[in-house]
């Protein structure tokens, strides 16, 4: 079946480190790919997405570009700063038409950046 | 636009005790589901529906019940709350291109 891998946390950065989460995937067919942020004690928030191969998310400084012959879409951002201290979360939608496509989910991968 | 509401935000119950949360969206979204969060195990989802009359189980409903009699309300009832059901609970709903969009969870504590 779909599932996702994400790197294991805590990861911790000095601010304006460079960041990398990695994540891969397993899926039939043709997923969309997402990464959600969740601050502490708040729900989560969709931060970037892809919908098909090759594609490059981009949000708030982060990207990912969805590596369809590495089953890949890793995270990154250049330079981190405090605020960006969260869980961030590797997602995938299943590749089947029709209102039924579950989100698969990452464990998620804890981050915190020190001043 | 409040997008995805959730009352309450903290909840202490005993065991044996029944108790419904709620989830409102504003955002005309026929797909709504219920995740339950907890530490290492990531986001599972309890329960989701499809639209208005339409609910289904997700990977982990034992314990859980809901209903959607309007596409805005998703409630999720709590028949006999259990010591493994303290939790985070978070209600989503999804838009045209699948993301989803979360409200601010509900925290609760089963003694």
């Amino acid at each position: 079946g779909n599932s996702v891998t994400q790197m294991e946390g805590p990861v911790t950065l000095s601010e304006e480190a460079f960041l990398t989460i990695n994540c891969t995937y397993t899926a039939t067919g043709y997923p969309s790919l997402f990464w959600y942020v969740q601050y502490p004690g708040e729900g989560l928030q969709l931060l970037l997405k892809a919908t098909k191969a090759d594609d490059k998310g981009s949000n708030k400084g982060f990207e990912a570009t969805y590596r369809k012959e590495t089953t890949s879409f890793h995270l990154e951002k250049g330079s981190v700063q405090v605020s960006d201290s969260a869980v961030y979360f590797c997602a995938l939608s299943g590749p089947n038409a029709g209102n039924n496509r579950k989100l698969i989910w990452g464990l998620g991968t804890s981050l915190a950046v020190n001043p | 636009n409040a997008g995805v509401t959730q009352t309450p935000k903290f909840q202490v119950l005993k065991t044996g005790q029944s108790m419904t949360l709620q989830c409102a969206q504003d955002m005309n979204h026929e797909y709504m589901s219920w995740y339950r969060q907890d530490p290492g195990m990531g986001l599972r989802l309890i329960h989701y529906s499809v639209g208005a009359g339409i609910t289904d189980q997700g990977e982990v409903p034992n314990g859980y019940n809901v209903s959607r009699s309007t596409t805005e309300d998703f409630p999720l009832r709590l028949l006999s709350a259990a010591p493994s059901q303290t939790s985070v609970y978070f209600c989503a709903s999804r838009g045209v291109s699948y993301e989803q969009y979360f409200g601010p969870g509900t925290r609760l504590t089963v003694t």
